[in-house]
């Protein structure tokens, strides 16, 4: 059974910083990874969709990479800012159903 | 990005009592999707839709139920609403790639 761990469970850093927020599933058999930004008391913005064949992709200050057969994708904030202060969830498809597993989630603060 | 709405945002109501959450969306995906997720925790799929006539159950157990009438249409029913149902229901839809799009989200508390 695929299973999504996201690692940390919170983070806090100042404003300007760098930083990686990790996911790692359990089952390599992924047909796309996505991550998402939530937050509180909203739905989910769509930030970035990897296909299994893709190794990275980039939007503005964000870029997620996968790597497939060690089961981890990372998404990395370039220069963080307050407004950037919300929960990142990962979620995987495990095959073209479009049925998505999500991981527990990061919430990052970024304090001025 | 996909056009998706979800009425009402919040609902506070009684046991027993029947509900709708709705969601529509405006791009005409083919596939659309409910979630359910209590504070806190991680999001469940409880129905999907692949189009017109087409609802299946998701991996989480739901006693809600799903139609899928219009392809813009994908309604959320509750026969009888408990307090077990309190929870946040998130609706999604999908372009061909599966990249997903989600409503705001309607918030249920069931007193």
């Amino acid at each position: 059974k695929q299973e999504v761990t996201q690692i940390p469970a919170a983070l806090s850093v100042p404003e300007g910083e760098n930083l990686v927020l990790n996911c790692s599933f359990t089952d390599s058999a992924i047909y796309n990874l996505q991550w998402f930004r939530q937050d509180p008391g909203k739905g989910l913005t769509s930030l970035l969709l990897i296909q299994s064949s893709q190794r990275e992709q980039t939007s503005g200050r964000l870029n997620a990479s996968l790597d497939k057969s060690s089961g981890r994708s990372t998404l990395y904030i370039a220069a963080s800012q307050p407004g950037d202060s919300a929960t990142y969830l990962c979620a995987v498809e495990p095959g073209n159903t479009g049925k998505l597993i999500f991981g527990q989630g990061t919430t990052l603060q970024v304090k001025p | 990005e996909a056009d998706i709405y979800q009425t009402p945002r919040y609902l506070v109501i009684g046991t027993g009592k029947k509900i709708t959450l709705e969601c529509s969306q405006t791009m005409g995906h083919d596939k659309m999707y409910w979630y359910q997720q209590d504070p806190g925790m991680e999001l469940h799929l409880i129905h999907y839709s692949y189009g017109v006539n087409s609802t299946e159950k998701g991996d989480l157990s739901s006693e809600s139920t799903v139609s899928r009438i219009r392809t813009e249409h994908f309604p959320l029913t509750l026969e009888s609403a408990r307090p077990s149902h309190t929870s946040q229901y998130l609706c999604a839809s999908s372009v061909y790639t599966n990249e997903q799009f989600f409503g705001p989200g309607t918030r249920l508390t069931v007193l």
